[in-house]
């Protein structure tokens, strides 16, 4: 069975850092690009980064360009986000997508989601 | 960047009655190498993650129900719910991937 299970989430100060974790399982990781989803509390989905199966090519969202990296290791299934310079705006529930081929197109399953509240 | 917009922002239809979304690009998402339209949809009930629907605008995911229908191309595109069942109260959401990832603001259904 495809899985996502995501970890890494928690309270932060305004400027300050978090590295989120996305462990996948059930799948042959590296044959596929990978995603980060999320959504402010009662808010509608907002693409974060997205990393292509290899590593070797990344996206990111102008909302979060030269504060987040997107990463992950094909040799552990863990695919990973961090977060600095952390903003107010930046609290939401941050999903992992696996996404159907190396380089992107959709998104066919989701993690559970992990919260990130930014706060002083 | 490629804007989604969808319509009705909620939507309130009876138990077995058509539910129908709308859907619209700020540019074509349809690709002119292989006539396919790079549109998803997605369903999102309260506490859990999105599901995904349909892809390519009108492929179903594998295990939806065809109640569930996806139609469109180039700008315009809708789902529907043929026959609207209480375990489909949610927010669904359209989504581009022809130039990166946008999604639309999301629209809800509820039971009238």
């Amino acid at each position: 069975e495809v899985q996502l299970v995501e970890s890494g989430g928690g309270l932060v100060q305004p400027g300050g850092s978090l590295r989120l974790s996305c462990a996948a399982s059930g799948f042959t990781f590296s044959n596929y690009a990978m995603t980060w989803v999320r959504q402010a509390p009662g808010k509608g989905l907002e693409w974060v980064s997205t990393i292509s199966g290899g590593g070797d090519a990344t996206h990111y969202a102008d909302s979060v360009k030269g504060r987040f990296t997107i990463s992950r290791d094909n040799s552990k299934n863990t695919l990973c986000l961090q977060m600095n310079s952390l903003r107010a705006e930046d609290r939401a529930v941050y999903y992992c997508a696996k996404q159907v081929t190396v380089d992107g197109y959709y998104m066919d399953v989701w993690g559970k989601g992990t919260t990130v509240t930014v706060s002083s | 960047d490629i804007v989604m917009t969808q319509s009705p922002d909620s939507v309130a239809v009876s138990l077995g009655e058509r539910a129908t979304i709308n859907c619209k690009s700020s540019q074509s998402v349809l690709h002119s190498s292989n006539n396919k339209n790079y549109l998803a949809w997605f369903q999102q009930k309260p506490g859990q993650p999105p599901k995904q629907l349909i892809f390519w605008a009108s492929t179903r995911e594998s295990g939806v129900p065809d109640r569930f229908s996806g139609s469109g191309s180039g700008t315009d595109f809708t789902l529907t719910i043929s026959s609207l069942q209480a375990d489909d109260v949610a927010v669904y959401y359209c989504q581009q991937y022809y130039t990166l990832w946008t999604f639309g603001q999301g629209t809800k259904v509820e039971i009238k």
